[in-house]
């Protein structure tokens, strides 16, 4: 069965500093993945996508890069970190079949809550 | 633009009662519309979808209803519990059922014993 890995769970930076989430999908082979932020009491916005290794698609403008140097491997970086980048950090994938649904449905990680001091 | 929103930002039901949560939507060319299910401090997870073709889906204790003529979709959750408590989210793909969904902000249930 598949699965997807995130970390660190919690993470506590001050302004300025550089972040790094890590996040992988076992299981499956030549996933989607994607990189979403929920701020407190919102719903989530995409911030990348990945169709294929080294393939990245920013979906806003922000202080946050993304890469894929595997093929189930996804990363959230950024050199300097601002407090508007708090907030908690979702991995998803999709290319599976979920039983029942026909969408192109996304499964979660368990997420990375992120606060910039 | 593309919008997805919800009504009402918390619902308290009493165990046992039925739940009915409503999300309003903006882009009638969606494929899927999708309920997620998110616990405190967990990932969302998936509820149960419905075509843009049909009006009415019904999983295990879950009934998603679609009105595409005021672009309305409801998700009913029968004889509510208290592990239903929880942030419920609607979402919607785009034309091509890509994975890009586009959530609504959300709404908190809860259920009082």
């Amino acid at each position: 069965s598949q699965t997807i890995h995130q970390w660190p769970a919690t993470l506590v930076q001050p302004v300025g500093s550089p972040l790094s989430l890590e996040c992988t999908v076992e299981g499956t082979s030549n996933p989607n993945l994607y990189w979403y932020r929920q701020a407190a009491g919102r719903g989530l916005q995409l911030l990348f996508y990945s169709v294929g290794i080294g393939q990245i698609s920013s979906e806003v403008p922000q202080n946050l890069s993304a890469s894929r140097p595997q093929d189930r491997q996804f990363i959230l970086s950024s050199k300097k970190l601002l407090l508007s980048d708090s907030g908690f950090y979702l991995c998803a994938w999709s290319g599976g079949k979920v039983p029942g649904s026909g969408a192109n449905v996304l499964t979660f990680g368990a997420g990375s809550r992120l606060t910039v001091l | 633009g593309e919008s997805v929103g919800l009504h009402l930002p918390t619902l308290s039901v009493q165990e046992g009662d039925n739940s009915i949560i409503n999300c309003a939507y903006s882009n009638s060319a969606s494929d899927y519309f999708i309920w997620y299910k998110q616990e405190s401090g967990k990932g969302p997870q998936f509820i149960i979808d419905i075509r843009s073709n049909m009006d009415k889906r019904q999983g295990q204790r879950v009934t998603v209803l679609l009105n595409k003529t005021v672009k309305h979709l409801s998700l009913q959750i029968a004889a509510t519990q208290p592990g239903d408590s929880a942030v419920y989210f609607c979402a919607e793909t785009p034309l091509g059922n890509t994975g890009k969904l586009i959530f609504g902000q959300g709404t908190t249930l809860q259920v009082k014993p």
